[in-house]
């Protein structure tokens, strides 16, 4: 069975620090990954899908970056944090031919 | 522009009573609806998906109907839990030749014993 791990689970980080948030999918192989963010009371915003390993597409042009570095981890960054990235940042993985996307169990990150 | 509407925001109701919970979309042209739910902190959870041509799918106390004419949508839940207590979200994906989706913003239920 697929599983998709997401750390860390809470993060609290001060304006203008970096991020790193790590996504990685278990049991599947070249699964399209996503990465999502939902602020409080808002739906989810897609930020970034790939397709394969340094295939990245951008949704919202912001402060975030994404890479995929292996076919099943999925990285989400910035260099420098506003706090306007505060909210809950949620993986999918998806396969290529098929609808359904599974979500991981997410990052609350607070930017203070 | 492409919109997945949903109501009630949110919703209380006693132990054991059905609810129902409507999404309106505008999302054109149409591939698929799906109804996820979200507990508190947790990422989604896929409840049920329909296409176009399927108008009613169930997936245990929860069925789903789909009106791909008016672009509605209805997830009705019965003899409703404690444990339903939870955020549902209706997602449509258009045909973007990519799985892109609309999410809808949420009902927001809560079973009261």
């Amino acid at each position: 069975s697929q599983t998709i791990h997401q750390w860390p689970a809470t993060l609290v980080q001060p304006v203008g620090s970096p991020l790193s948030l790590e996504c990685t999918v278990e049991g599947t192989s070249n699964p399209n990954l996503y990465w999502y963010r939902q602020a409080a009371g808002r739906g989810l915003q897609l930020l970034f899908y790939s397709v394969g390993i340094g295939q990245i597409s951008s949704e919202v042009p912001q402060n975030l970056s994404a890479s995929r570095p292996q076919d099943r981890q999925f990285i989400l960054s910035s260099k420098k944090l506003l706090l306007s990235d505060s909210g809950f940042y949620l993986c999918a993985w998806s396969r290529g031919e098929t609808y359904e996307q599974y979500f991981g169990p997410g990052t609350r990150l607070t930017v203070t | 522009k492409n919109q997945v509407e949903q109501s009630p925001q949110s919703l209380i109701i006693l132990e054991g009573k059905n609810c129902t919970l409507q999404c309106n979309y505008t999302v054109s042209p149409f591939s698929n609806l799906r109804w996820y739910k979200q507990d508190t902190g947790r990422g989604p959870v896929s409840l049920t998906i329909m296409t176009f041509s399927e108008n009613t799918k169930s997936n245990g106390r929860y069925t789903a109907t789909l009106d791909a004419d008016t672009k509605q949508s209805s997830l009705h839940i019965t003899a409703s839990q404690l444990s339903d207590s939870a955020s549902y979200i209706c997602v449509v994906s258009g045909l973007t030749g990519f799985q892109k989706l609309v999410f809808g913003t949420g009902t927001r239920l809560l079973v009261s014993p």
